[in-house]
């Protein structure tokens, strides 16, 4: 089975744009859940998404957004960029039941200027 | 709420030195606990996990077993190799958290030849 995949791999952007990140979780998994990554806050959750609805969200502003499709492919977006966005960006899926473990994608290195 | 406590790192140790990082969970019901490593430049991998008390989950030489009477899941591996260099992360879901993660702050090991 093919893993958890991110694109891109690597992003740069400058202040006040706005990004997509995309995640393709395992095939049959239908939560996909996503983290940013920090030096200074480690992981934080932002959102998850289950059958094309969130259903937990972290705390982060307004500008953090996402959604998930049918075919349970998901993206994130991040609107009005600061320099405190830069980070790793990770996708997690998992199979149904709270017992199942998530699966990491790559991550997504976003790096705002 | 519910929440993970990890150890502060970062960890250096010697090869073949005994390995233990420090987890405690906060949480009602029954959780289901991880543990996650990150080697640089990757996504997080799942280590182990247990998802019952008393259960002991192991793999590549760690093992960790779930006490629900103390809250903890502690990490340990008797003899540490120069590869087990990473960060380290113990999470928990179920429970009271529902589907939803919570992952500690990560612990550094550098094991030093």
């Amino acid at each position: 089975k093919a893993g958890v995949t991110q694109t891109p791999r690597y992003l740069i952007k400058t202040r006040g744009q706005q990004v997509t990140l995309s995640c393709s979780p395992i095939s049959g998994h239908r939560s996909v859940s996503w983290y940013q990554q920090t030096p200074g806050q480690g992981l934080q959750f932002l959102f998850e998404y289950f059958s094309e609805t969130q259903r937990n969200k972290g705390n982060f502003p307004g500008r953090f957004s996402g959604r998930q499709f049918s075919n349970s492919r998901s993206e994130m977006n991040v609107s009005t960029l600061e320099l405190g966005d830069s980070a790793l960006y990770l996708c997690a899926s998992r199979a149904p039941s709270s017992y199942n473990e998530q699966f990491f994608g790559p991550g997504t290195r976003l790096t705002v200027l | 709420g519910n929440s993970v406590t990890q150890m502060e790192g970062p960890v250096t140790l010697s090869e073949e030195a005994f390995l233990t990082i420090n987890c405690t969970y906060t949480a009602t019901g029954y959780p289901s606990l991880f543990w996650y490593v990150q080697y640089p430049g990757e996504g997080l991998q799942l280590l182990l996990k247990a998802t019952k008390a008393d259960d002991k989950g192991s793999n590549k030489g760690f093992e960790a077993t779930y006490r629900k009477e103390t809250t903890s899941f502690h990490l340990e591996k008797g003899s540490v190799q120069v590869s087990d260099s990473a960060v380290y992360f113990c999470a928990l879901s179920g429970g009271s958290t529902g589907n939803q993660f919570y992952f500690g702050t990560g612990t550094s090991l550098t094991v030093i030849p």
